[in-house]
């Protein structure tokens, strides 16, 4: 079965420095992965994918995971965190076993930005 | 990609009461999936609903707790009968325009709070 485990529940950084959520995950064949993030009383908006293509990903507003196979983590990183990145972050594997696209949710981090 | 609108966007309900959440998409998709989101914590896969066919529910999740109707490839509603205060989280519906393995686009989300 798939599942996904964010290792922090809380991030904390201060604007402009590095920001890295963590996540691992498994699956018992090769995985879609995707990063979502949820502001504040919205909806969830695709970060980024990992459909079995590059393993370094890029998304949208300057994040990036890698897929790491050998480690079977997938984290999100920025180089330099905004105000605006204030939000909670989903890790999701998507379980293809019904055959259909369920997606499987991790339990979240919610990054704090500090001026 | 696919823009989801939802409604309501939040209501506040008395217990024992039923609500009907809205979906609507502006393109044609065959696959819509209706999520609930507990206070502080994941998404959670209430339902998948095929345009034509009846849903397919998740454990834990029942018909007759949270019918759910999709006449046309835009529209789905998910109605929450016999409301408790347990129900009180936020609603979301969701599509998938691509194939499995590809990620799924998602409304902003109803919230709904039971007095």
């Amino acid at each position: 079965a798939q599942s996904v485990t964010q290792l922090d529940s809380h991030v904390s950084v201060s604007e402009g420095t590095p920001v890295l959520l963590r996540c691992n995950y498994s699956s018992s064949y090769s995985p879609s992965l995707f990063w979502y993030v949820q502001h504040p009383n919205k909806g969830l908006q695709l970060l980024l994918k990992y459909t079995s293509a590059a393993t370094l990903v890029k998304g949208i507003n300057g994040f990036e995971a890698e897929f790491k196979k050998s480690e079977t983590s997938f984290h999100l990183t920025k180089p330099s965190a905004h105000m605006s990145d204030a939000a909670e972050y989903f890790c999701v594997v998507s379980d293809r076993s019904g055959g259909y696209n369920k997606l499987i949710f991790g339990a979240g981090t919610r990054l704090a930005v500090h001026p | 990609s696919a823009v989801i609108s939802q409604k309501p966007s939040r209501d506040i309900c008395q217990r024992g009461t039923s609500l009907t959440i809205q979906c609507q998409v502006d393109s044609q998709v065959t696959m819509m999936f209706w999520y609930r989101q507990q206070p502080g914590q994941s998404l959670t896969l209430i339902a998948t609903a095929n345009q034509g066919s009846e849903a397919t529910y998740e454990s834990g999740f029942v018909i007759d707790k949270f019918p759910i109707s999709r006449p046309n490839l835009t529209f789905s509603t998910l109605t929450v009968s016999n409301m408790s205060p347990e129900d009180s989280s936020i609603y979301l519906c969701s599509v998938t325009e691509g194939g499995i393995g590809e990620p799924q686009h998602f409304g902003d989300g109803t919230r709904l709070s039971i007095l």
